[in-house]
């Protein structure tokens, strides 16, 4: 069983469609989480750590469950320019940080 | 803009060779991280340096390995290339429990 799984994708989505990205993982000792996103040949970049109450930042929304090892991430009024890839990650923290990655899953917003 | 800048941007190697690619970390992180990232999958950890010192390993073989400096700059060494090695290999810097910030990465063709 892979660490960090994700829906596999890819999402083709609708302007202005609300769309939900799933992904859990295997190590119940992870300390912290994260979405990152990740355009065509480009490297990842932050989008929004995720906490056990939740977080928004504008039409972002994040959920952890740490009792089912579940991380998600919806993201509502789609705009063209989500259309990226969006990585889940977890922090095992074994040896410091120790950033595990999800495959990715493929957003594709259609006008 | 990222703090984290990585060269050469790109490079061509042939099976056998050996390369050396670099990373300068953001100011202030004193843990980088390798990864490696192949076409169409997420980032598969190679190993982290803190202080100078390898503070933890992915599953990759011995002819991978890598050198941090008092500047906390950072070198990642690929030996008898072989053509699998082929990929996008990033580079990140963090601080403790917040996420990683990337390098835009260094694209390694092995032909």
């Amino acid at each position: 069983r892979k660490e960090v799984e994700q829906d596999p994708g890819p999402f083709n989505v609708p302007e202005g469609a609300t769309v939900a990205f799933n992904c859990t993982y295997s190590n119940s000792a992870s300390q912290s989480f994260f979405w990152y996103r990740q355009d065509c040949r480009k490297e990842p970049k932050l989008l929004m750590s995720v906490y056990s109450s939740g977080n928004e930042d504008g039409r972002f929304t994040a959920q952890l469950n740490r009792a089912s090892q579940y991380i998600s991430l919806l993201i509502r009024d789609s705009k063209l320019s989500d259309s990226a890839t969006y990585l889940c990650v977890v922090n095992e923290g074994n040896y410091g940080q120790n950033f595990v990655f999800g495959p990715g899953t493929r957003l594709s917003v259609l006008p | 803009e990222t703090g984290v800048t990585q060269s050469p941007t790109h490079l061509i190697k042939t099976r056998g060779q050996q390369v050396t690619l670099r990373c300068s970390s953001q100011s202030g992180h004193n843990t980088v991280s390798w990864y490696q990232q192949a076409l169409g999958q997420g980032p598969q950890f190679i190993f982290q340096y803190y202080r100078e010192e390898e503070n933890g390993r992915g599953n990759f073989p011995p002819r991978f390995s890598g050198l941090q400096f008092p500047n906390y700059s950072s070198e990642l060494n690929v030996n008898a290339l072989e053509l699998d090695d082929s990929a996008l290999y990033l580079c990140a810097s963090s601080l403790v429990d917040y996420g990683y910030t990337f390098g835009s990465g260094t694209r390694l063709t092995v032909v």
